[in-house]
């Protein structure tokens, strides 16, 4: 079964650092995503990706953030000068169509900033 | 904002029970509810996408209503199994891409 990868599984950073979170999508999906969930909160959207430029972004994701496809296979999440309040799991998600078939996601990457 | 609501919080129920859960959303501008399944480290997997008014799906014992009109999806779990113990998560889907998720309820199985 086709997986989204990310990368790393936990990262610990200083306030104010800058982080990159890293994406595997499914090769032959088009769409990208990345969601976030504060401890106890919902899952939140972040941005939606296709044909190498954002699609949609929701409001947290500011001038902070921002996305990338480096190459023909990595997506990446970029955080500039990191605030206690990023603190949170971050999921990237892929899907072929818009989500007809649902979303592919991958098990996320715990984001601590101290 | 797109409040998506569900209930319970919560459910502990004995294997063999049956259950469902409720999903609420606002119904204007919608495009699809999605119903997630999210074990403990692990990634969310997805049941079920569903876009008409009426719509029912089914996967195994899972199976899933919508109900545009009003605004809310059923999920039900027939004769619920230690490895239905998870949390389920719905979202509404709007004009765009991005999905609004509810809180999720913690279904726990005990054998």
């Amino acid at each position: 079964e086709p997986e989204v990868t990310q990368t790393p599984s936990h990262q610990v950073t200083q306030m104010g650092q800058e982080v990159i979170l890293r994406c595997v999508p499914i090769s032959n999906h088009l769409y990208f995503y990345w969601y976030r969930q504060i401890l106890g909160q919902k899952v939140e959207f972040l941005v939606s990706f296709y044909n190498n430029e954002i699609s949609e972004k929701s409001e947290i994701f500011d001038d902070q953030f921002s996305v990338e496809r480096p190459d023909g296979s990595n997506f990446t999440l970029k955080i500039r000068s990191t605030k206690l309040e990023d603190s949170a799991m971050y999921f990237c998600a892929s899907s072929e169509r818009g989500g007809r078939y649902g979303y592919t996601f991958g098990s996320g990457t715990r984001l601590t900033v101290v | 904002i797109l409040n998506v609501e569900q209930s319970p919080q919560s459910l502990h129920v004995q294997e063999g029970d049956s259950t469902n859960f409720t999903c609420s959303f606002p119904s204007s501008n919608f495009y699809a509810l999605h119903w997630y399944r999210w074990e403990t480290a692990k990634s969310p997997e997805a049941l079920f996408v569903m876009t008409l008014n009426g719509d029912e799906k089914k996967k195994g014992r899972i199976s899933a209503t919508l109900n545009t009109k009003e605004g809310y999806s059923y999920l039900y779990i027939k004769g619920s199994q230690p490895e239905d113990s998870a949390t389920y998560l719905c979202a509404r889907q709007g004009s765009g891409y991005a999905l609004n998720f509810g809180k999720g309820t913690s279904l726990l199985v005990t054998p």
